[in-house]
């Protein structure tokens, strides 16, 4: 079975300030790897993904994440965050073909100070 | 991108009591939802996958005949908590998959039993 590691439970981060959020997997298969974010008593939103190709992929608002296989890591970064970039964000893998069920990690809790 | 409804999004009820949500694809048919639970400050655990005209599979440790899962057509599963009691109460969110290669979460249910 796979399973997913957030290593950070809270990253606190000024505006304007990089921030890292790790993720790091377990699966003796292939993976596809996810981002996901969620604001305050609302359902998930997709933030990016990696299926195939570019290990580096990238979403309209800023942020990026980089697979690397050797790590086994998916880590999320963006260079400069916004206030409303406070959310949780977690990572998920999924197995096999791309939409089978997802395994969560333990999720971060990004607060954006101004 | 693909629209989720989950229906109602808060909902209090009485310890012994039933109570329904909805996961609706407004716009795509998905064959296969996904049912998970959130607890405070924590990542989400997945219940059971529906599928579209079957019995749905549940994980490990969710006891089936307490939340019962009803797949009754493409756009629409349902999922009862039934003799609901306080430990309960939870954060609960759907997802439901397009084509093979991507779920879009509703915005989920907060269940408080009382």
């Amino acid at each position: 079975a796979q399973s997913v590691t957030q290593l950070d439970s809270q990253v606190p981060v000024f505006e304007e300030a990089p921030v890292e959020l790790r993720c790091n997997y377990s699966s003796s298969v292939s993976v596809y790897l996810f981002w996901y974010v969620q604001y305050p008593n609302q359902g998930l939103q997709l933030l990016l993904k990696y299926l195939s190709g570019s290990t580096l992929v990238k979403s309209i608002n800023g942020f990026e994440a980089e697979f690397n296989k050797s790590q086994t890591s998916f880590h999320l970064r963006k260079p400069s965050v916004h206030i409303s970039d406070t959310a949780e964000y977690f990572c998920a893998v999924t197995i096999g073909a791309a939409g089978n069920k997802l395994t969560f990690g333990g999720g971060t809790r990004v607060l954006v100070k101004p | 991108g693909a629209v989720v409804s989950q229906h109602p999004s808060r909902v209090i009820c009485k310890s012994g009591t039933s109570v329904k949500i909805e996961c609706r694809s407004l716009d795509f048919q998905a064959t296969t939802m996904f049912w998970y639970r959130q607890f405070p400050k924590q990542s989400l655990m997945l219940m059971a996958t529906s599928n579209e005209g079957s019995k749905a599979t549940y994980e490990q440790g969710v006891e089936k005949d307490k939340f019962l899962i009803n797949h009754a057509s493409l756009t629409l599963s349902t999922l009862t908590v039934t003799s609901a009691h306080p430990e309960d109460s939870s954060f609960y969110i759907c997802s439901a998959l397009t084509g093979n290669t991507e779920a879009f979460f509703g915005q989920g249910t907060r269940l408080t039993v009382v």
